[in-house]
């Protein structure tokens, strides 16, 4: 199968700094990937969708400005969280669409693990 | 509101017991999804359901969709320890545009 990295897979910052993820899709192109969050023992929430070569979609309740999102090529979206608080600490997932033909299917990436102290 | 309840939330089992868990959504999806993720991990897919009555096997884990209804089922058989994870269902409600919606994830443990 497809394989998608993040970088990095854990992460201290000091509340007020800024903390960037990046996501690659290593063996495909992706024009479109989609970053998630999941607080302990919760579910999934999709975050927004990362368009390449045009801005993101951001689901209700997402800070667009809090969350960045640049999809500056085919095969990596970042993330990056700006002015970190704790009520941002959580397991961040990207995940790149792979298109073949009628064919599609996400593949995830292995998370990063966001602390905010 | 799209709603994707699973059921149920929390399964502790008998190693060599059969189980299901149960995945209902309130909206029309071309597909349902099917992952396992281990602690501190991301998710593995395990199945994908494409159709009405489609049924999907591997190992000791079959799953299978009634789009009618709206339920996914995910059977457990002849459960082992090497099972214990947390299963999430999701849908695809916007006609393929993958924005998948999570269920609250089941938490299997099996014991020995």
């Amino acid at each position: 199968g497809a394989v998608v990295s993040q970088h990095p897979s854990w992460v201290i910052c000091k509340s007020g700094t800024s903390v960037k993820i990046e996501c690659r899709s290593l063996d495909f192109q992706a024009t479109t990937m989609f970053w998630y969050r999941q607080f302990p023992k919760q579910s999934l929430m999709l975050m927004a969708t990362s368009n390449e070569g045009s801005k993101a979609t951001y689901e209700q309740g997402v800070e667009k400005d809090k969350f960045l999102i640049n999809h500056a090529s085919l095969t990596l979206s970042t993330l990056t969280v700006t002015s970190a608080h704790p009520e941002d600490s959580s397991f961040y997932i990207c995940s790149a669409l792979w298109r073949g033909g009628l064919s599609y299917e996400q593949y995830f990436g292995p998370g990063t693990r966001l602390t905010v102290t | 509101e799209l709603k994707v309840e699973q059921n149920p939330l929390f399964l502790s089992m008998q190693e060599g017991k059969n189980y299901t868990i149960y995945c209902n959504y309130s909206t029309t999806s071309d597909r349902l999804y099917w992952y396992r993720q281990d602690p501190g991990k991301s998710l593995e897919s395990l199945f994908v359901l494409l159709s009405n009555g489609a049924v999907k096997q591997e190992g000791r884990l079959m799953a299978s969709l009634d789009t009618k209804a709206r339920l996914s089922t995910l059977h457990i058989t002849a459960a082992v320890h090497d099972l214990s994870a947390t299963y999430f269902c999701a849908v695809d409600p916007f006609q393929g545009a993958q924005k998948l919606v999570f269920g609250q994830g089941t938490r299997l443990t099996i014991n020995p």
